[in-house]
């Protein structure tokens, strides 16, 4: 079941540029989580944002949630080649009398050095 | 540092035959969970398991089975391997309670290949 859905599905940027990506989501959530993974490996949680956050921030990266809108965003300020990975938002989901975590497809950042 | 490892980092297995596949992690979690991820469709729910002997299906469970008799270890377990199972498999852990509002640590996956 496809819940969250990042956009673009990839971003090629220079180092030190600002990247955004974007997840949209169909039903209401408790929370929206972003993870990383780099290329061949597990994913790597970056941030979890509750529904009755707006904003958040931790490190380089701001979060926002917009739960009218029913999406959020993901900045990263001053990137670095290091960054160049693959973004999921992962969104909580109510099914069958159980909750569960249903990831995005993913979106592919490209940092040039 | 929290982790959580899998056995094997490539496998590579021929079809109809049984293969295990493992994860530790060494957090104490009483969550875990095995996923597979394919290009295009992202990562999908095989099984959770939220406490010892207990484990729950998930998306695409068809195909797959799972044990878990030590706190640390959820083993999947393919019992007659298919081509269409070739993927990267990945296994997460979280703390308990409502573990969607918990942040899940992943390992580094195991890219399985069917022959």
């Amino acid at each position: 079941s496809q819940q969250g859905e990042e956009d673009p599905q990839a971003l090629s940027i220079q180092e030190g540029e600002n990247a955004t990506m974007n997840c949209s989501y169909k039903t209401s959530i408790n929370n929206l989580q972003w993870y990383r993974q780099n290329s061949g490996r597990g994913l790597v949680h970056l941030i979890l944002i509750r529904s009755n956050e707006r904003e958040k921030h931790s490190g380089r990266l701001r979060v926002t949630l917009d739960t009218s809108k029913k999406s959020s965003s993901l900045l990263i300020t001053a990137s670095r080649a290091a960054d160049t990975a693959s973004y999921f938002c992962a969104t909580d989901v109510s099914e069958g009398g159980s909750e569960k975590l249903v990831f995005g497809k993913g979106m592919k950042l490209t940092v040039n050095p | 540092d929290v982790k959580v490892t899998q056995s094997s980092r490539y496998l590579v297995k021929r079809t109809g035959e049984k293969v295990f596949l493992e994860c530790v992690q060494d957090m104490d979690h009483e969550n875990m969970f095995w996923y597979r991820q394919d290009p295009g469709l992202g990562l999908r729910l095989i099984y959770f398991s939220y406490d010892v002997k207990m484990k729950e299906k998930g998306d695409i469970p068809e195909g797959y089975s799972v044990s878990r008799e030590k706190k640390e270890r959820f083993s999947l377990i393919l019992e007659s391997a298919s081509t269409n199972q070739t993927s990267m498999y990945l296994c997460a852990s979280s703390l308990p309670g409502f573990f969607t509002y918990n942040e899940q640590f992943f390992g580094p996956g195991t890219r399985l290949t069917v022959l």
